[in-house]
């Protein structure tokens, strides 16, 4: 079966403009989750989606949001881009909250100039 | 200090020779994840382990839970260069797995 799909796999922004990354989860997932990783921080969880609804936040400023479509589909955006933003972005899914293990998907790399 | 101690950082170790990386949370652990990462991809799950004194295997590949210790160890026997990449394991702290905190990382490398 397909795996976790993230599009796209690289994107160079400016700094002040705006990203929106996509995840398709594996088919009959129903639990989105996002993180970014950076050589400084490490992974670091942004939010889990379920069902359509934030189930959990991490400790991101607003500028970070994200949301879930009927069809397990989610998006994250990024708003006023930092150079800091510049990472790579993951995404996971499973079929109910961490039940069975998260399948990550390859990830978006995002680089802010 | 991390909530998540992984060690060693990093590993070198002879093709077909035993390892063993370890994962210490400062936190209750409700359940405890490892993967293995390729440099700038995404993470392979490898296992999830749940229950104190819970041990699961894979092929060459063994993790074990310490509920009280609040630790897990993964052990990876007769080591491959396929074995090599950064393993990190994710811990549960709130009981719910919504929101993992990953250690790290330990860099793995197999010399021939």
């Amino acid at each position: 079966k397909a795996g976790v799909t993230q599009t796209p796999r690289y994107l160079i922004k400016t700094r002040g403009q705006q990203v929106t990354l996509s995840c398709s989860p594996i088919s009959g997932h129903r639990s989105v989750s996002w993180y970014q990783q950076t050589p400084g921080q490490g992974l670091q969880f942004l939010f889990e989606y379920f069902s359509e609804t934030q189930r959990n936040k991490g400790n991101f400023p607003g500028r970070f949001s994200g949301r879930q479509f009927s069809n397990s589909r989610s998006e994250m955006n990024v708003s006023t881009l930092e150079l800091g933003d510049s990472a790579l972005y993951l995404c996971a899914s499973s079929w109910d909250t961490g039940f069975g293990g998260y399948t990550f998907g390859s990830g978006t790399r995002l680089t802010v100039v | 200090s991390q909530e998540l101690e992984q060690s060693p950082q990093s590993l070198i170790v002879q093709e077909g020779k035993n390892l063993t990386i370890n994962c210490t949370s400062s936190k209750t652990l409700y359940g405890l994840y490892w993967y293995k990462q390729k440099y700038g991809e995404g993470l392979i799950f490898l296992m999830m382990l749940q229950k104190g004194g819970e041990e699961k295997s894979h092929e060459k590949i063994t993790a074990k839970l310490d509920e009280k210790k609040q630790q897990s160890s993964l052990h990876i026997t007769a080591s491959q260069p396929s074995h090599a990449g950064i393993y990190l394991c994710g811990a549960d702290n709130t009981g719910t797995a919504s929101k993992l905190t990953f250690g790290t990382g330990t860099r793995l490398q197999v010399t021939l």
